[in-house]
């Protein structure tokens, strides 16, 4: 089956300009993760999704971070305007959670890899 | 709140050399522990995981058992090969399954 599918791979863009990264999950996966990882740290939970609704968003920076999952299915974060300190790598996961429950298994994309200057 | 915190690296070894990555959490109630490893390039996979106390998760040679009573979750291999070279992430998952804690990760280099 197809894995975790992210784009860009690679994004490098100046301050204060916007950028958009996109996930598509493994078909069948209802919950839906965006991670931030900075160089040397392990994955920070930005949001999760269940099917299309935000049931957590509490570590996303509202200011400048928004995302959507349309029809429950492809997800796209966007940042605007970007700022230094976002350089990082940004992962998406999803998984099948019949209960919404975290602790099942979830499938990272390769992630996109983010350098603002 | 809850945390996991594992053994800081670069850990190098030998080929066929004995592997242990440390592994501690902090967590209410009973969590489910993981162990993902991110290869060069490419995104984090699950390689082991346990969701009760002195549960053993297993795979590819590697294993890890759920201690409770020293809240660790350490992995171990007995005879590492190149291709085990990778980042070693340890994680959580707290025990309402809604939140999700990764360590800091290790990296680990295997030399022939």
């Amino acid at each position: 089956e197809a894995g975790v599918v992210q784009s860009p791979r690679y994004k490098i863009i100046e301050k204060k300009q916007p950028v958009a990264f996109w996930c598509n999950p493994i078909s069948g996966h209802n919950t839906l993760y965006w991670y931030l990882q900075n160089l040397g740290q392990g994955p920070e939970l930005l949001i999760r999704y269940e099917n299309e609704e935000a049931v957590d968003d509490s570590q996303l920076p509202k200011d400048r971070f928004s995302a959507e999952r349309l029809k429950g299915v492809d997800s796209t974060l966007k940042i605007q305007p970007a700022e230094l300190g976002d350089s990082a790598v940004y992962l998406c996961a999803s998984s099948f959670t019949p209960g919404g429950q975290a602790s099942y298994e979830q499938y990272f994309g390769p992630g996109t890899r983010l350098t603002v200057t | 709140g809850d945390s996991v915190t594992q053994m800081e690296g670069p850990v190098t070894l030998s080929e066929e050399a004995f592997l242990t990555i440390n592994c501690t959490y902090t967590a209410t109630g009973y969590p489910s522990l993981f162990w993902y490893v991110q290869y060069p390039g490419e995104g984090l996979q699950l390689l082991l995981k346990a969701t009760k106390a002195d549960d053993k998760g297993s795979n590819k040679g590697f294993e890890a058992t759920y201690r409770k009573e020293t809240t660790s979750f350490h992995l171990e291999k007995g005879s590492v090969q190149v291709s085990d070279s990778a980042v070693y992430f340890c994680a959580l998952s707290d025990y309402t399954g809604n939140q999700f804690y990764f360590g800091t990760g290790t990296s680990l280099t295997v030399i022939p």
